[in-house]
Order: C-alpha cells, then sequence, then structure tokens
C-alpha cells in the first residue's frame, strides 16, 4: 500500500518563528490531507490539497503531486500552534493512510 | 467545529466488557469512517460505510463490528476488551465514498483497566 513519510518528527520553535513541514508519499494520490491534532487530541482538518498551493491565514500549504510531495508552512508560529500535524493521503478506493506525525512545540 | 458528533467523549471499562461508540456525521455527508489512534500504531484505518452498505475495511479485528443505520449515523461495537484496545476511536464523514475532504469528530477516548 502506500507509504507516507513525514518530516521532522519533532520540532521546537520559538514564537513568531516560520516552519516547513514535508510530507512525502510512494504513490499518485487522489486525496491529501493536513491535519492539526491540539493537546487535547482534536484532529482539525487544516487544507484538502491533492494538488496545487492553498493559503489559510498564517498557514499555507503546497502539493507537488508529479514528486509526491507536499510541504505545510506555518508562518510567526503562535504557542497555540503546538500539537501533532499530520498529513494523511489516499490513492483513490483506498482508505487515507496517515503518516506518523510531526510534533511541534512552540515556545513564548 | 466539525458538524461530527461523536458520543462517549470518554470510556472506562474492563477487560472482557463490551462497548458502543456512536458518531453522527456531518449533515449530508453519506460516508462515515472509523479510525483507531493508539501509541505505538499511530493512526489507522478500521472501516467505512457509504449510505449503509459497507464500503472498505481496514485493520479491524473480528471482535470489533460497525453498521450505518437509515439516519446514516453509525455505531463500533467493541467487544471482548483487552487492555490493548485502549485508543482514541474517531469517526470522520465525507459526502462521497472516495477523494474529498474528510471530516473528523472529537474522539471517544477508551480505556480498558
Amino acid at each position: 500500500g502506500i507509504q507516507v513519510e513525514q518530516s521532522p518528527p519533532d520540532l521546537i520553535l520559538q514564537e513568531g518563528a516560520n516552519s516547513t513541514l514535508r510530507c512525502n508519499f510512494s504513490d499518485s494520490v487522489n486525496n491529501l490531507q493536513w491535519f492539526h491534532q491540539n493537546p487535547w487530541g482534536q484532529l482539525i482538518n487544516l487544507f484538502y490539497i491533492p494538488s496545487g498551493t492553498k493559503q489559510n491565514g498564517r498557514l499555507s500549504a503546497t502539493t507537488v503531486a508529479t514528486e509526491r510531495y507536499s510541504l505545510l508552512y506555518i508562518s510567526s508560529s503562535q504557542t497555540t500552534d503546538s500539537g501533532v500535524y499530520f498529513c494523511a493521503v489516499d490513492s483513490g478506493n483506498t482508505p487515507l493512510v496517515f503518516g506518523k506525525g510531526t510534533r511541534l512545540s512552540v515556545i513564548a | 467545529d466539525s458538524g461530527v458528533t461523536q458520543t462517549p467523549k470518554h470510556l472506562i471499562t474492563a477487560t472482557g466488557q463490551r462497548v458502543t461508540l456512536r458518531c453522527s456525521p456531518r449533515s449530508g455527508d453519506l460516508s462515515v469512517y472509523w479510525y483507531q489512534q493508539s501509541l505505538d500504531q499511530g493512526l489507522q484505518f478500521l472501516i467505512q460505510y457509504y449510505n449503509g452498505e459497507e464500503r472498505a475495511k481496514g485493520n479491524i479485528l473480528e471482535r470489533f463490528s460497525a453498521q450505518q443505520f437509515p439516519d446514516l449515523h453509525s455505531e463500533l461495537n467493541l467487544s471482548s476488551l483487552e487492555l490493548g484496545d485502549s485508543a482514541l476511536y474517531f469517526c470522520a464523514s465525507s459526502v462521497d465514498f472516495s477523494g474529498g475532504t474528510q471530516y473528523f469528530g472529537p474522539g471517544t477516548r477508551l480505556l480498558v483497566l
């Protein structure tokens, strides 16, 4: 089945810093989503982005489907950005496969 | 708020017992998915229903079963519980049976003692 790798596994940032999280996948995808899991366990949809670029406030994401990767950019990070960021993909008629996540800690 | 609701939020039970987790999808969504998040296995797909019919099956144990009712809510039944079943169980929903955004509920945290 499709494999998903996320990097880095852990990231510690000072408040106000920018960061880039990466998601590599092993096959062509029908669906790619980025999620933020907050410290209370809630999984929050950030982007549905099987290809192209999207922006939402301080967050943006780019997926280059032909090269099988996606990037999540967080600018001017805040302590509320802390948590785990997951990338999940499916290749059509298959369930979502999640990466292991990037654990982000933003320090004031 | 994703629009997906799950009950209960927390559940503590003993080994060997049986529990039922409930999920109501977003209005208009026909697909319901169940996922398990445990410390050692990460987030794993269990099963999908679309408009009342089982659509896809993942790593779901035989002790677990699910169904989707005519009003589209879904229930996940976990029986003969073991310590290793302790996890966060998520329900997600989407409009169609394939592709498109999946919206996740707040999860049910199950602790088996």
